[in-house]
């Protein structure tokens, strides 16, 4: 297996612009979450969904923050507009219960 | 609601001795899971060590062990014979299984500097 694969690597936006992530987690993997790193804040769990279900979105930060899981293998994280307080790097993670999460490699977005 | 703290923003150990890095964890769950996961420079976030609350025994994986004290709700890394490639943040991490899946909660992380 692969792993968790996000896209892209690296995001550079203008303040204003949309900005969509992407996950394809481990297949067979029931759970996905989504967090947020930045320095001043540490890792923050945004959302998490299992067996496709959005279960806690309590960390997402505003409206302007959502994420779907239309499917088993995909799931999205969108900023519409974006911000230069949204800068961060964002890391997908899957696992099945009761197990370790694994973590894809993160996507580095600047918001000028 | 479960918290971990990372008392140690910050540490260095000289390549090839011994570090420990602290964790606590408050909990009211009985049955749980525990883990330390390392950060390198690449970012990408790698699982280091588990440990089963069930699980007296302290979990060991080559360099790296735990001393898990569950009634102090203490649960510490020992990174022995320090490796240039051990430099990293290091996360405590907790996990109760729930209804819903495995939500995992962090601490705030250690940086560990390993000197030549």
């Amino acid at each position: 297996d692969a792993g968790v694969i996000q896209s892209p690597r690296h995001e550079v936006t203008e303040m204003g612009q949309e900005v969509t992530l992407r996950c394809k987690p481990i297949s067979g993997h029931n759970s996905l979450f989504w967090y947020r790193q930045t320095m001043m804040r540490g890792l923050e769990l945004l959302i998490y969904f299992n067996n496709n279900v959005p279960i806690d979105d309590s960390g997402m930060p505003e409206d302007r923050f959502s994420a779907k899981m239309p499917n088993a293998s995909f799931s999205t994280l969108k900023i519409q507009p974006s911000e230069p307080r949204d800068s961060a790097v964002y890391f997908c993670a899957s696992s099945s219960s009761w197990d370790e999460q694994f973590f894809g490699p993160g996507t580095r977005l600047t918001v000028l | 609601a479960q918290t971990v703290t990372q008392s140690q923003p910050e540490m260095s150990v000289q390549e090839a001795e011994t570090v420990t890095l602290s964790c606590t964890y408050d909990t009211s769950e009985n049955n749980y899971y525990l883990f330390w996961y390392k950060q390198p420079p690449s970012r990408q976030m790698i699982l280091v060590i588990r440990q089963e609350a069930y699980k007296q025994q302290n979990a060991t994986e080559n360099r790296f062990s735990v001393n898990f004290q569950k009634a102090a709700k203490s649960f510490s890394l020992k990174i022995s014979d320090s490796q240039l490639g051990d430099t990293a943040m290091y996360f405590c991490a907790f996990t109760h299984h729930n209804n819903a899946g495995n939500m995992l909660t962090f601490g705030g992380g250690t940086r560990l500097m390993v000197k030549p």
